[in-house]
């Protein structure tokens, strides 16, 4: 089963642009699904968005707007980029990946952001 | 306001069973073959225990169980043990989402 790892900035401030990586190590990541989740402070779980290994990109339409979803297998990461941040973007943000868009049995674990100034 | 609808709360005894419901607006969830169901203990990541409505991941104990009638799918766990309690939430994709989709997320007590 794969290992993910997240990293990236735990504090930005608003208008600026998150910006998180996922390392994948312990797989193949052909045939998956590629995914970023998201969970504000006490809430539910928010899904961002997939790449899939093919190259197809699929957005939640909230924040289609704003979210770049890229892969470069050569490094064996994916990434996730938020434009135009605001506090209501202040998350525990997850990568996941599994073989089917709501089949995520592998997870990282999670990086806090926090938008503020 | 999430597409798919859970209650906010559920509880039940060591060795019962409880059943957390997830509804879903829109026609097309009812038939939907992709509804999946994650556990989540406080400061950690969620874990996939259902998926395709009734399938476990292996290691997953067969105490949890996923069903769907209809708009409304169903997680039971039964055999209620104290390390059950934590978070749930239903996942789903359909084609009238266009994405993907969780509920709102339940919290299981083990009184």
């Amino acid at each position: 089963q794969v290992q993910l790892q997240e990293s990236g900035p735990g504090l930005i401030k608003p208008s600026e642009t998150l910006s998180l990586t996922c390392a994948v190590s312990g797989g193949s990541i052909s045939g998956l699904y590629w995914a970023w989740i998201r969970q504000p402070p006490g809430r539910g779980l928010e899904w961002i968005g997939y790449i899939h290994s093919s190259g197809s990109t699929l957005y939640n339409p909230s924040l289609k707007s704003r979210v770049i979803i890229s892969s470069d297998t050569s490094k064996g990461q994916f990434s996730l980029k938020l434009k135009s941040v605001t506090a209501a973007d202040t998350a525990v943000y997850y990568c996941a990946t599994g073989g089917a868009p709501t089949r995520n049995p592998s997870w990282g674990q999670g990086t806090l952001v926090t938008v503020s100034s | 306001q999430s597409a798919l609808t859970q209650p906010r709360s559920v509880s039940g005894s060591p060795g019962q069973s409880v059943t957390i419901s997830c509804i879903g607006a829109g026609s097309d969830f009812g038939t939907s073959p992709y509804v999946s169901w994650y556990q989540q203990h406080p400061g950690k990541a969620p874990k996939l225990i259902i998926y395709d409505v009734s399938k476990r991941p292996s290691g997953v104990p067969d105490r949890f169980s996923g069903s769907k009638s209809g708009n409304t799918a169903s997680l039971t766990i039964s055999g209620l043990q104290a390390e059950d309690e934590a978070d749930y939430s239903c996942c789903s994709y359909a084609g009238s989402y266009s994405y993907v989709v969780f509920g709102g997320g339940t919290k299981l007590t083990v009184l």
